[in-house]
């Protein structure tokens, strides 16, 4: 069965940091996703991306966020002049279809020392 | 606003007994609603969904889950438990008409008791 896929599964980094954080959506899919779950919190919107725009995103996601799709499997999140309070789990989904079921990677665990 | 309520943070059952795991949502448009699951240290898994028709739904697992609109719930439901069963539990809404975010819930912790 087709999977969402992320790299690293850990990345620790210093405060001021630049960060990329990798996902290979599932190959047929059109629309993706980053998300976020802080420890002991709820998982939170990031933002959304299809045809190589941005379609939302969350009042977390300034300045210091970009996605890209560099290639035709790839979609990455960098974050710059990373922050403590950054440490979280990051999810990237993707969906066929607008709307339609998101299927979650296994997530990279972000630590910012 | 849309918001997703899932008013139990924990609960502790014993295997073999029943379980539903509660959840509320408020969403102006007409919802999607999904039940994720999340093992220790695991992504997140969709265990069902709800788009449209019976109100009844699925999943994996064994679980299955209930869309009543008059109450603007969906609760998860199992009607015998197993030890692997333990992890966190998310309810979350999402629209059709909407290609972003999923709105989750704070989840429900299951423990298993022997």
């Amino acid at each position: 069965e087709p999977e969402v896929t992320q790299t690293p599964s850990h990345q620790v980094t210093q405060m001021g940091q630049e960060v990329i954080l990798r996902c290979v959506p599932i190959s047929n899919h059109l629309y993706f996703y980053w998300y976020r779950q802080i420890l002991g919190q709820k998982v939170e919107f990031l933002v959304s991306f299809y045809n190589n725009e941005i379609s939302e995103k969350s009042e977390i996601f300034d300045d210091r966020f970009s996605v890209e799709r560099p290639d035709g499997s790839n979609f990455t999140l960098k974050i710059r002049s990373t922050k403590l309070e950054d440490s979280a789990m990051y999810f990237c989904a993707s969906s066929e279809e607008m709307g339609d079921t998101q299927y979650f990677g296994p997530g990279t665990r972000l630590t910012v020392l | 606003a849309q918001s997703v309520t899932q008013p139990d943070i924990h609960i502790t059952v014993s295997e073999g007994a029943s379980l539903e795991l509660r959840c509320n949502y408020s969403y102006g448009a007409t919802p999607y609603l999904f039940w994720y699951v999340q093992s220790p240290g695991q992504g997140l898994q969709l265990l069902l969904k709800y788009f449209s028709g019976d109100t009844l739904v699925q999943g994996i697992k064994g679980f299955e889950a209930e869309f009543k609109r008059s109450q603007s719930s969906f609760n998860l439901r199992k009607p015998s438990v197993h030890w692997s069963d333990a992890a966190e539990y998310f309810c979350a809404v999402g629209a059709r008409s909407s290609a972003s975010k999923i709105i989750f819930g704070s989840g429900t912790r299951l423990s298993i008791r022997p």
